[in-house]
């Protein structure tokens, strides 16, 4: 099993639609697990960080399941803005660095 | 946002010339990366400092050579390199080594012909 796994997509909705994306990991000691958002050609950046159960900001919930060693990035109300690719890290290994997924594509479309 | 700088923004090298790669980060952290991000391929870590002391070399070839001579600043040091090494070279900070968000600059495009 790789250490962080992601599914590429893309995932193609409607605005205003709701979606959702997983990212399974392979260490179960993590503790600490973060989403960043990376636009084509730029650099990645911190969306949101889950250090327990979950953690909610306005219409983006990620949310934890240990036992089944999974986070998930909830995106409410879809907007065009939201295309983008989609960063799951995960510390692994004994230097606790995060590992990242390949990312999840998100195309919003009118 | 100008928390973690990186210059040169885009950089085309030959297999035989010498060239460096700088970030600078302005907020404090203590722990600064080198990453290599090509297409359709995870982010993929390089080397980690952390106060301003090599932790981590992932199996980097010795043309790519980084410095770190005090934690706000980072190179990387590239020569006779390879066109497959042609990529966005990304540096990232944080706080401290463990658990702990990271910021990246603006990446650097390096094509290699």
């Amino acid at each position: 099993r790789k250490e962080v796994e992601q599914d590429p997509g893309p995932f193609n909705v409607p605005e205003g639609a709701t979606v959702a994306f997983n990212c399974t990991y392979s260490n179960s000691a993590s503790q600490s697990f973060f989403w960043y958002r990376q636009d084509c050609r730029k650099e990645p950046k911190l969306l949101m960080s889950v250090y327990s159960s979950g953690n909610e900001d306005g219409r983006f919930t990620a949310q934890l399941n240990r036992a089944s060693q999974y986070i998930s990035l909830l995106i409410r109300d879809s907007k065009l803005s939201d295309s983008a690719t989609y960063l799951c890290a995960v510390p692994g290994g004994g230097s606790y660095i995060p590992t990242f997924g390949r990312g999840t594509s998100l195309i919003v479309h009118p | 946002e100008t928390g973690v700088t990186q210059t040169p923004r885009h950089l085309v090298m030959g297999m035989t010339n010498k060239k460096s790669l700088k970030c600078e980060q302005h907020l404090g952290h203590n722990a600064m990366y080198w990453y290599k991000q090509s297409a359709k391929k995870p982010l993929e870590l390089m080397f980690v400092y952390n106060f301003k002391e090599q932790t981590e070399n992932n199996s980097v070839p010795s043309r790519f050579s980084p410095e770190c001579p005090n934690s706000s600043h980072l190179f990387l040091h590239l020569h006779t390199l390879q066109p497959e090494d042609s990529a966005l070279y990304l540096c990232a900070s944080s706080q401290e080594l463990r658990d702990y968000e990271q910021y990246f600059g603006p990446g650097t495009r390096l094509t290699v012909t």
